[in-house]
């Protein structure tokens, strides 16, 4: 199974700022990496697939990079309702497996 | 617009088992590869299983095999995960997503872009 680990596991930034998180993978894979981001009492959403591709209707403050075993999500400009939780998952093989999860919290 | 319209909230005893359902609206349950996802509280993310298209069966993590089995019921579009041999580990919010995937000139996955609301399971005696 391919491991993923995320860093750091919460990070406190303010409005405007550039946060971007990483995810490690245990083994090195082709582009098949997603991230989610999820608020309190709420499903996840998905925000990036294929590790570099906005879905429709994500702003383009979002981005991801990446290859082999080390991806990023880099939120350039941070707004009020970017605060939440943000998963990294690897859809390369089955199992899937998703990273423990970045909290990003309001400085 | 695919929709996922999850089951109510289920309180069990250890050792009893569980059904959730998801209803499946805008697409037929045979177009989609319906997964499963839980979270325990204060948690994160947890693939529990779902259906791979390229093999066409259900994959389960290693960590159920044995316990749960997810099963669709193409009638009604509405697909279903029984988790057996509950114990208190098992409360979670469990969550059905459908997999978005592309399958030309080989399968490749996206990721979950559809989420049912979620199906709280409690377990405690």
């Amino acid at each position: 199974d391919i491991q993923m680990t995320q860093s750091p596991s919460s990070v406190s930034a303010s409005v405007g700022d550039r946060v971007t998180i990483t995810c490690r993978a245990s083994q090195g894979f082709s582009s098949w990496l997603a991230w989610y981001q999820q608020k309190p009492g709420k499903a996840p959403k998905l925000l990036i697939y294929a590790t570099s591709n906005l879905l429709s209707g994500v702003p383009s403050r979002f981005s991801g990079s990446g290859s082999g075993t080390d991806f990023a999500l880099t939120i350039s400009s941070l707004q009020p309702e970017d605060f939440a939780t943000y998963y990294c998952q690897q859809a390369n093989s089955f199992p899937f497996t998703f990273g423990q999860g970045t909290r990003l919290e309001i400085k | 617009q695919v929709q996922l319209v999850q089951s109510g909230a289920e309180v069990k005893k250890p050792g009893a088992s569980v059904k959730v359902s998801c209803k499946v609206s805008g697409y037929t349950l045979t177009e989609l590869s319906m997964h499963w996802v839980r979270q325990a509280p204060g948690k994160g993310l947890e693939w529990v299983g779902g259906f791979n298209p390229k093999d066409d069966e259900t994959v389960y993590a290693q960590k159920f095999q044995g316990r749960v089995t997810m099963t669709e019921d193409t009638s009604t579009d509405t697909a279903y995960m029984e988790l057996s041999s509950l114990r208190s580990e098992d409360t979670a919010v469990y969550y059905c997503a459908s997999l978005w995937f592309g399958e030309l000139p080989h399968y490749y996955y996206y990721g979950m872009d559809v989420w049912g609301q979620g199906t709280t399971v409690t377990v405690s005696s």
